[in-house]
């Protein structure tokens, strides 16, 4: 059984770096083809690509957030960790993490993790 | 970047009806490399079609995809209420791997 579950900070104030960590199980991100991304969704508003690291410690980025972003893996815990620097309000959502795989895309998410940015 | 475009942004339909949603492209997407995932209020998004035509282990076969280029469909055959819901498209060939804006399935 595969899964992925989000873990970090409910509650960050402005300018602040958030850090989230993304643990999963059932699958190896050594296996060729496979990487784990993360996605956001704020509140009542539509799902937005963040970013993605390969098991060859390929590394993709959102163009418009890239300067703030940084992804990381530690193939031997079995996580995955994004870094978002300077928070802002408008940074409040929920952040899912979630399987990629070639042929199937997104295939398996975790339930999500709500973060709220406010003073 | 890729831009997608769902249409309509809401379809109100009765149980029983047959629900047809867009997903249109600003680039071809290579090797259909498109996805449609569902999702419920208060859940992670759930997919339901990969490589834009084939269903994810479990999903009815009510649920179709079609499509390639920049022009995709989404077709839910006959409506159960299980189905109102939120829709997405996604192409995941390019990065950044963007997300449509989102279609949503309302009982009318």
């Amino acid at each position: 059984q595969i899964t992925l579950k989000e873990s970090g900070p409910t509650l960050v104030k402005p300018t602040q770096t958030l850090t989230l960590t993304c643990t999963f199980s059932g699958f190896s991100l050594s296996t060729s083809g496979v990487g784990v991304g993360w996605i956001r969704q704020p509140p009542g508003k539509a799902l937005e690509w963040l970013a993605l690291i390969y098991w060859d410690d390929d590394k993709r980025y959102s163009p418009s957030l890239r300067s703030r972003l940084t992804i990381t893996k530690d193939t031997s815990k079995n996580q995955v960790v994004l870094t978002m620097t300077n928070m802002d309000p408008l940074d409040t959502a929920t952040y899912y993490c979630a399987r990629r795989t070639s042929r199937y895309g997104m295939d398996v998410w975790g339930q999500g993790t709500t973060v709220t940015v406010s003073s | 970047e890729f831009v997608l475009t769902q249409s309509p942004g809401t379809l109100s339909l009765s149980p029983g009806e047959r629900a047809t949603l867009s997903c249109r492209a600003s680039q071809s997407v290579s090797s259909s490399y498109l996805a449609w995932y569902q999702q419920k209020p208060g859940q992670a998004p759930r997919l339901l079609i990969y490589g834009a035509s084939s269903r994810a282990t479990g999903i009815p076969d009510r649920f179709s995809g079609s499509g390639s280029g920049t022009d995709f469909t989404l077709t839910i055959s006959r409506l159960e209420p299980e189905d109102f819901a939120v829709y997405y498209c996604q192409q995941y060939g390019t990065s950044p791997q963007t997300f449509g804006q989102g279609t949503k399935v309302e009982i009318k």
